[in-house]
């Protein structure tokens, strides 16, 4: 068990619709991390928040956005949704470099 | 641009059939390398950091390397419950406490009894 849990486990949209998914992080666990995974692929980073503020993000559009909250919770939220954002969304957390992830969220996107 | 890639895309064993599982990696400045294993429909489990050329680590089976270049994931006497999908990635220095996580797209092992 790494203590870090997503909401929901599955989720279908249509779209254009806009969707948010959570996440908990292990208590201690200042960094938080949101990755994307599509069928058959590696992880890719989506961005990264420190103690409630974004300080790093990956090549994704402005419509993926994030809050990170004081009781290690978190959400990923992604508006106008195509096609192409479904994937398994992962979220990750630590104290150092190494980062443990939560199960995951499946998004279809029809 | 930092880049993984990991070799072969899909490996089938016999029980017991020892084999190794590459990730070659380009990075600018290496914090560190990191081995997951992945079940189906699954988030990663962590298994191994490296940091340094030379350094290895080992955890029942399993045995990870490091180079300069690359890394190997040495699997030794595989039963059944080792399949899974391997996923290697890197993490420069980027900044921020972390840094994001490079992925390849990882090994797929199949283990038959």
């Amino acid at each position: 068990e790494t203590g870090v849990t997503q909401s929901p486990t599955h989720l279908i949209k249509t779209r254009g619709q806009q969707v948010t998914l959570r996440c908990s992080s292990q208590s201690g666990h200042n960094t938080v991390s949101w990755y994307q995974q599509a069928l058959g692929q590696g992880p890719q980073f989506i961005f990264q928040y420190y103690r409630e503020e974004e300080n790093g993000r990956g090549n994704f559009p402005p419509r993926f956005s994030g809050l990170q909250f004081p009781n290690y919770s978190s959400e990923l939220n992604v508006n106008a949704l195509e096609l192409d954002d479904s994937a398994l969304y992962l979220c990750a957390s630590g104290e150092t470099d190494t980062q443990y992830f939560g199960p995951g969220t499946r998004l279809t996107v029809l | 641009e930092d880049q993984v890639t990991q070799s072969p895309e899909a490996l089938r064993l016999q029980e017991g059939e020892s084999s190794s599982l590459n990730c070659s990696y380009t990075v600018s400045g290496l914090r560190g390398l990191f081995w997951y294993r992945q079940d189906p429909g699954k988030g990663p489990e962590f298994l191994f950091t490296l940091y340094s050329a030379g350094e290895e680590k080992e955890k029942e089976r399993l045995k990870a390397t490091l180079t300069k270049k690359e890394s190997f994931l040495h699997i030794t006497a595989p039963k059944p419950e080792d399949s899974a999908t391997y996923l290697c990635a890197v993490q420069g220095y980027y900044g921020g406490s972390q840094g994001n996580l490079i992925f390849g797209k990882g090994t797929k092992l199949s283990v038959k009894p």
